[in-house]
């Protein structure tokens, strides 16, 4: 069965860091695509990053370049986030998710239950 | 970045209705458009990839259609466990977008 469990969230002040984890089992974790994607409160999905098989390409949506870092670790089956200089802005709901490619398209079928990030004085 | 929009932004409907959300994108992206089911508390749950593939496990009551710029989610017949929200994303380029999602509300 698979499953990805994220670890690291709380509360945090506003320019402060905080590190995510994503422990995932089920699957050979590094024949996949990974992701992470956020959910602000009472708001809608958002893409955040991703990082391929060998972690050696990395994607980020615009709002967190420069201050977010996807990493993983395929001996330890375990996929990172690194924020910093976290913002207001940041305050979501951030899963960890799986990557496919099905008839060439990519989608994400498999969903961590979440781990909340607060960025507030 | 790719532009999301999808309609409406919420729907009431009744057990048996048949239901469409259309998503539109800023540019062409193929099929390289997905659709996720969530519920309150839930992390999101993947019903449809590239356009109109239904997902391993998801009842045929689902089903997408489109390519290009215009696509559609259908529900043939509303079940009780289908009141959720539902949100198109796009895999053409990152960042993957996702549209701000519809709220399907029992009426």
């Amino acid at each position: 069965e698979v499953q990805l469990v994220e670890s690291g969230g709380g509360l945090v002040q506003p320019g402060g860091s905080l590190r995510l984890s994503c422990a995932a089992s089920g699957f050979t974790f590094s024949s996949y695509w990974m992701s992470w994607v956020r959910q602000a409160p009472g708001k809608g999905l958002e893409w955040v990053a991703n990082i391929k098989q060998d972690g050696g390409e990395k994607n980020y949506v615009d709002s967190v370049k420069g201050r977010f870092t996807i990493s993983r670790d395929n001996a330890k089956n375990s996929l990172f986030l690194q924020m910093n200089s976290l913002r207001a802005e940041d305050t979501a709901v951030y899963y960890c998710a799986r990557d496919i490619a099905r008839n060439g398209v990519g989608a994400t079928d498999y969903w961590g239950q979440g781990t909340l990030v607060t960025v507030s004085s | 970045d790719i532009q999301m929009t999808q309609s409406p932004s919420s729907l009431s409907a009744s057990v048996g209705d048949r239901v469409t959300i259309t998503c539109r994108t800023s540019q062409s992206i193929s099929n390289y458009l997905n659709w996720y089911q969530q519920k309150p508390g839930k992390a999101p749950k993947l019903l449809i990839y590239a356009a109109s593939s239904l997902q391993s496990g998801v009842p045929s009551r689902f089903s997408g259609s489109g390519s290009g710029t215009d696509f559609t989610l259908t529900i043939s017949s509303l079940q009780p466990e289908d009141f959720a929200t539902y949100y198109c994303q796009q895999s053409h380029s990152t960042p993957n977008t996702f549209g701000q999602g519809t709220k399907l509300e029992i009426k």
